[in-house]
């Protein structure tokens, strides 16, 4: 594709119940991010991949928060047993290389814990 | 302008007239910085870049003005324009780490 995809692009969930979120970056990136947005917010990092090379998970805020990528493409984002203070828009972003250079943002998926 | 931690800043400017949105980072040792737009429902989209061998770099309509002296960034936009009026983000890199994004500026843009 042309750029950055996620979906959902929007979810509403019950508190205590898991989500995932997905994200395909730009074909041939071999970096990958998360990050969280809250109302009126910067944006949070959650955690990278680059590669082959172990994730950086520093950013993730808990052990309810993982993610993977398979095959070094698709990206999963799941929160287990969500909470309310999880409610936020979940960007994801790429970039041909990891450090030094700009990356391409998805439009996001807005996550509603009720 | 802005700085991590506060709530959005904001900045108004009547159409036409130049636009300057400030950024304080956090590093000395960030080698890379990046201004973002952020329309309302969209994910940031790329601007301009610098690198800390540089205090000045200009784009279309835009300049991006880099003083490490006192880490200070400031994205200046010409002739401002309505489509322009979105969130900016300043973000910072240093080798071998991830972008650290500020909280951003709200610009309006009066008609």
């Amino acid at each position: 594709g042309a750029g950055v995809s996620q979906s959902p692009s929007n979810k509403v969930t019950e508190k205590g119940k898991d989500v995932e979120l997905r994200c395909d970056p730009i074909s041939g990136h071999t970096a990958l991010y998360w990050y969280r947005q809250s109302l009126g917010q910067g944006l949070e990092f959650l955690i990278y991949f680059q590669g082959n090379s172990a994730p950086d998970k520093s950013g993730l805020p808990s052990d309810r928060f993982s993610a993977e990528r398979t095959g070094g493409s698709v990206s999963t984002l799941t929160i287990q047993r969500t909470q309310q203070e999880d409610s936020a828009v979940y960007l994801c972003a790429s970039s041909l290389v990891y450090s030094g250079v700009e990356q391409y943002f998805g439009p996001g998926t807005r996550l509603t814990v009720t | 302008g802005e700085s991590v931690g506060l709530h959005l800043p904001t900045l108004s400017v009547q159409e036409g007239d130049n636009s300057i949105i400030n950024c304080a980072y956090s590093n000395s040792a960030s080698d890379y910085f990046i201004w973002y737009k952020q329309e309302s429902g969209k994910g940031p989209q790329f601007i301009i870049d610098i690198r800390s061998n540089m205090d000045k770099r200009q784009g279309q309509r835009v300049t991006v003005l880099l003083n490490k002296t006192v880490k200070h960034l400031s994205l200046q936009i010409a002739a401002t324009q309505p489509g322009d009026s979105a969130v900016y983000f300043c973000a910072e890199s240093w080798s071998g780490n991830q972008f650290y994004f500020g909280t951003g500026t709200s610009l309006t843009v009066i008609p």
